[in-house]
């Protein structure tokens, strides 16, 4: 079936960017999503990007969407404290009905 | 609005025993979805449902069984809880397939 892989784990300082990466493998994607899980929380979405687009930017966040690749990232710009959390790159597509299939997270931990 | 709730929020049984977790949502949505989540492995899809009356297998259904009598409503059951079902188990709903998921806070139960 398809995937979607993620590093595990990732820490920075506060105030540093973060870049956070994703390779998935369903070449019919046609949306691919961030998601932010906070401690005992459920999945927050953060944002998206559709498969046509190659990049798009939301106040501090920065996605960017490689297609040939298959590669998605999430940049974060002056990382807080406040987004240490797990984050979920997540894609969907027509082949799939639509269903998301999830990366296994990434664990941010931000330091001050 | 409450957006997606999940009751209970934590259980803990005994192998053999079964129980029901119950996903409500107000945002009147048509697709729901039940996940689990474990360490390392991300979120995977146990059953999903497309409307009211309407089911389907995700990726790890076996030992699990959903109903969907009501729109708002999104059950999943356990006949015989087994050790390997221990888990944190999310539910989901969505305005269409593709489209941006809502969680609930999710149900933490342990198998003993």
């Amino acid at each position: 079936g398809e995937d979607v892989e993620q590093s595990l784990f990732l820490s920075v300082r506060e105030g540093d960017s973060s870049v956070i990466n994703c390779t998935y493998t369903d070449s019919s994607s046609t949306y691919l999503y961030w998601y932010k899980q906070e401690p005992g929380a459920g999945l927050q979405l953060l944002t998206y990007i559709f498969s046509n687009m190659d990049m798009k930017q939301d106040q501090r966040l920065t996605v960017l969407l490689n297609k040939k690749d298959k590669h998605l990232s999430l940049r974060i710009a002056d990382t807080q404290t406040g987004d240490s959390a797990i984050y979920f790159c997540a894609e969907s597509s027509y082949n799939q009905g639509g269903k998301l299939i999830f990366g296994q997270g990434t664990e941010l931990s931000v330091k001050p | 609005n409450a957006g997606v709730t999940q009751t209970p929020k934590f259980r803990v049984l005994k192998t053999g025993q079964s129980m029901t977790l119950l996903c409500a949502q107000d945002m009147n949505h048509e697709y729901m979805y039940w996940y689990r989540q474990d360490p390392g492995m991300g979120l995977r899809l146990i059953h999903y449902s497309v409307g009211e009356g309407t089911t389907a297998k995700g990726e790890v259904p076996d030992g699990y069984n959903v109903s969907r009598l009501k729109k708002q409503n999104f059950l999943l059951g356990l006949e015989s809880a087994a050790p390997s079902q221990t888990s944190v188990y999310f539910c989901a709903s969505s305005y269409s397939h593709g489209s941006e998921q809502f969680f609930g806070p999710g149900t933490r139960l342990t198998v003993l």
